[in-house]
């Protein structure tokens, strides 16, 4: 199995613009998880999707964050508009059970 | 207070010294617990999990949980310089519920 994949690897973006995040979880897997890392906050747990239907959204820190998990095998996030502070490692895991396997994640910078 | 708590660090030991990792959880009914090496500009990767009391060995790590003190640990044996990384404690709080509480890591290194 491939693993997770996400894409990009790496996003640059203008403040005000759409940017959307994808991740491919591993085959199989019936939970997706989006984490967002910063030095100063760490791991924070944004949504996670069992069987493709969102379970708890309450870690999205505002509106201008979207999650969607149209299939099993495809996951976006969405920020629009894009503002300097969203700026991190954003993070995609799938799992069977308890045991995470997480992507080699998305680093976002908003300028 | 926060769900899961770590020592940032940074935390050196000399190689093959014992690293001791610590970590303290808020949540008296928490069920798994979970630690996570995350090298620099790379993803976490699971390195072992606990679910009772006592002590659970993988190779040169041991894993120490005591629900009591709300208190779980990894210890790592003959440390190498390779184990220098940030080490991410994991709880899972909610019982019935997937989702993982991360500590915010304890950076470890390894001095030759």
């Amino acid at each position: 199995d491939a693993g997770v994949i996400q894409s990009p690897r790496h996003e640059v973006t203008e403040m005000g613009q759409e940017v959307t995040l994808r991740c491919k979880p591993i085959s199989g897997h019936d939970y997706l998880f989006w984490y967002r890392q910063t030095m100063m906050r760490g791991l924070e747990l944004l949504i996670y999707f069992n069987n493709n239907v969102p379970i708890d959204d309450s870690g999205m820190p505002e509106d201008r964050f979207s999650a969607k998990m149209p299939n099993a095998s495809f996951s976006t996030l969405k920020i629009q508009p894009s503002e300097p502070r969203d700026s991190a490692v954003y993070f995609c895991a799938s799992s069977l059970g308890s045991v995470y396997t997480f992507g080699s994640g998305t680093r976002l910078t908003v300028v | 207070q926060k769900e899961v708590e770590q020592n940032s660090g940074p935390l050196s030991v000399p190689e093959g010294a014992i690293a001791s990792l610590n970590c303290t959880y808020s949540d008296r009914g928490s069920q798994s617990f979970f630690w996570y090496r995350q090298y620099s500009g790379k993803s976490p990767e699971l390195i072992m999990f606990i679910y009772s009391n006592g002590d659970k060995e993988d190779g040169r790590f041991t894993a120490q949980l005591n629900k009591a003190s709300q208190y779980v640990s990894l210890l790592i044996r003959d440390s190498q310089p390779s184990d220098s990384a940030t080490y991410l404690c994991a709880v899972n709080i909610k019982t019935g519920a997937n989702n993982l509480f991360f500590g915010t890591g304890t950076r470890l290194t390894v001095i030759p």
